[in-house]
């Protein structure tokens, strides 16, 4: 039974480039959350989705992030003309239904920009 | 919203201790978690327990919803038990997890 899988595992862009990273839920989970972790700082949330619907993007920073869970294929986290300050680990988390169940964790993406 | 604090922030054992993780909450919740980051950046789940006791191994966790608890006991440390220990909660709107700062612990064979 496979995990949540993420791709890519590390992610090299130049300042004003787009980044893209994907994420398949564990098989029969159709709820999708996305967090960052910063350097020296926390876990954080940015946005949570069902599949063709934002629920709760109250975590995601109003201009350049964006994402979407399509009815087919995984999920993207997009950031548009990226800057030194995106550089962080992104991590993708699937639950069964809602938030009330547990969330497991993908792998991270590794955004590092130049 | 929510506040999660961990303690202690950081947490040095010989091999073979037994160590007590504690993390407090600021309100009732519905779900709490802990996670284990390992070295390479990876988060393990280690528990869903938002009341009760587990046990898992060396690993045991209570939750105390009334008082806004949650410990995580780890006996018998190894090297290997070495990262970051993380508690998560979720937050009223049922939409989102928050992580306390962490607890480093550092396993020294």
């Amino acid at each position: 039974n496979a995990g949540v899988m993420q791709n890519p595992r590390h992610l090299v862009r130049r300042r004003g480039q787009e980044a893209r990273l994907r994420c398949s839920p564990m098989k029969g989970h159709s709820h999708v959350y996305w967090y960052r972790q910063l350097p020296e700082e926390g876990l954080k949330f940015m946005v949570y989705l069902q599949k063709e619907n934002i629920i709760d993007e109250s975590g995601m920073p109003k201009e350049r992030f964006s994402a979407e869970f399509p009815k087919e294929g995984p999920s993207i986290l997009r950031i548009q003309q990226v800057v030194r300050g995106d550089s962080a680990a992104y991590f993708c988390a699937s639950s069964r239904t809602g938030g009330f169940n547990e969330q497991f964790f993908g792998p991270g993406t590794r955004l590092t920009v130049l | 919203g929510i506040q999660v604090e961990q303690s202690p922030p950081d947490l040095i054992l010989q091999e073979g201790a037994n160590s007590t993780l504690r993390c407090n909450f600021s309100d009732s919740v519905n779900n709490l978690q802990w996670f284990h980051q390992n070295p390479w950046g990876q988060l393990i789940n280690l528990f869903y327990i938002p009341s009760g006791t587990k046990q898992n191994g060396r690993l045991s966790a209570t939750t105390v919803a009334t008082e806004r608890y949650s410990l995580l006991y780890i006996s018998s440390s190894q090297t290997t038990d070495s990262g970051v220990y993380f508690c998560a909660v979720l937050n009223q709107a049922g939409t989102a997890l928050i992580f306390g700062k962490g607890t480093t612990l550092s396993v020294s064979s």
